[in-house]
Parts: C-alpha cells; structure tokens; sequence
C-alpha cells in the first residue's frame, strides 16, 4: 500500500519567514495529494491540494509543488503569520478508488513573534 | 464547516464495554470515513464507506465494526473496547466527484481505562 513521510515534524519560523513542509509518497499511482491544517482541538481542514496534471498550485500565501518524478511534494507558506501555528498533515490518494487518503505523521509549525 | 457532526464528542469508558461512535452529515455525500489520530502516526483509516450499507475495511479495522444504513449516518462500534483504541477518532465526508475533496468532522476523543 501508500506510504507517505513527511518532514520536519516540528517546524519554528518567525513571523514573516518562509517555512516549507515536504512529503515523500511511493506509490506512483498516487495522484491527488491534499494538505490539511490542524489546530487545537479541532478536524483537519483541507487548505491546498494538488492533482499529478499540475505541478504547482498558489493560493495566495500557501503554494504546493509536485514532482512525480521524484515522489515528492511539498507545501511552502510565504510570509508567515502567527495564525498559522497549527499541525499540518499532506495526504495520498488514488482518485476512483474511493479516495482513500493515506497521510504523513504531521509538522508542527509554531511561528514566533 | 462541512456539515458533519460527532457524537460524542468526549467519552470515558472502561476496557471490555461496547462503544459506539456517531457521525452524521447533512450534505448528502456518498463516501464516509473513520479515521483514528494517535501522534507520531498521522491520521489512519479505520473503515469507510461507499453507499448504504456498502462499507470495506481500511488498514487499521481489527477490533472496529461500522454499520451504514442510512445516507446520512455512518456508526463506529468498539466491540470489546481496549486500552489501545484510546485516541481522537475523525469522521470524514466525500461526495465521490472527480474533485476527490475530504472534509472532517470535528472529532471525539475516547479514553479507554
């Protein structure tokens, strides 16, 4: 089955820098790849996803890549700000099959003041 | 939000007595989902379900039953409640389109001592 890893799992960054979570996946079937936003106490919440048709998406500050090549992904959020502390999970799927995900362990992004 | 409730959303119980996990949704969508969180292991699939009463395993469903028969209600059962199905359990939503979009509910954290 999918395996997904992902790193760093703790992440600091003062407010206003760049920080950057990267995933692994291996299967190469794989081709929807989501990223969720945790915070305390609540559901993950889908902000940015990514299908293997395209290489980059931006939506505003959060931008992902993808390089199928290599199996890798990655999320890339631009001038941090302290409401983006959170748990950030990315996500693999087979689209047709149910969509089942398969996730990576999580990076805790603290950004400090 | 996406609709989907949890209930309960705490629950302390001891270890051998049925559990029984509720999600609801009002969207209508085809595919639900359990999930388990435990750290250092992201989120992992339990069960999910494609239709009433049409559900399949997912790749941690030992010790877990689900029952769908109705649309709108997707059932975690703990037959025998152990101490290592402690844990915050996610239910998540899918409308099956080729967008392949998964939205989670917001979580119940059952404690088994």
């Amino acid at each position: 089955g999918e395996n997904v890893e992902q790193h760093p799992s703790t992440l600091s960054v003062q407010e206003g820098d760049s920080a950057v979570i990267k995933c692994t996946y291996s299967d190469s079937a794989s081709n929807y790849f989501p990223w969720y936003k945790q915070e305390l106490g609540k559901g993950p919440q889908l902000i940015i996803d990514i299908r293997s048709n395209v290489g980059e998406k931006k939506d505003q500050r959060i931008a992902v890549t993808l390089n199928k090549t290599a199996k890798h992904f990655s999320l890339h959020i631009t001038e941090t700000q302290p409401e983006d502390s959170a748990v950030y999970f990315c996500a693999a799927s087979i689209t047709g099959t149910a969509s089942k995900l398969t996730f990576g362990t999580g990076t805790r992004l603290q950004v400090t003041l | 939000d996406a609709g989907i409730t949890q209930s309960p959303r705490h629950k302390v119980t001891e270890t051998g007595t049925p559990v029984t996990l509720r999600c609801h949704q009002t969207e209508n969508h085809r595919y639900m989902y359990w999930y388990r969180q435990d750290p250092g292991h992201g989120l992992r699939l339990i069960h999910y379900s494609y239709g009433v009463k049409d559900t399949d395993k997912g790749e941690v469903s030992d010790g877990y039953s689900v029952s769908r028969s109705k649309t709108e209600d997707f059932l975690l059962t703990l037959e025998s409640a152990t101490s290592s199905q402690t844990s915050v359990y996610f239910c998540a939503i899918n409308d099956g389109s080729r967008y392949n979009e998964q939205f989670f509910g917001p979580g119940t954290r059952l404690t088994v001592l």
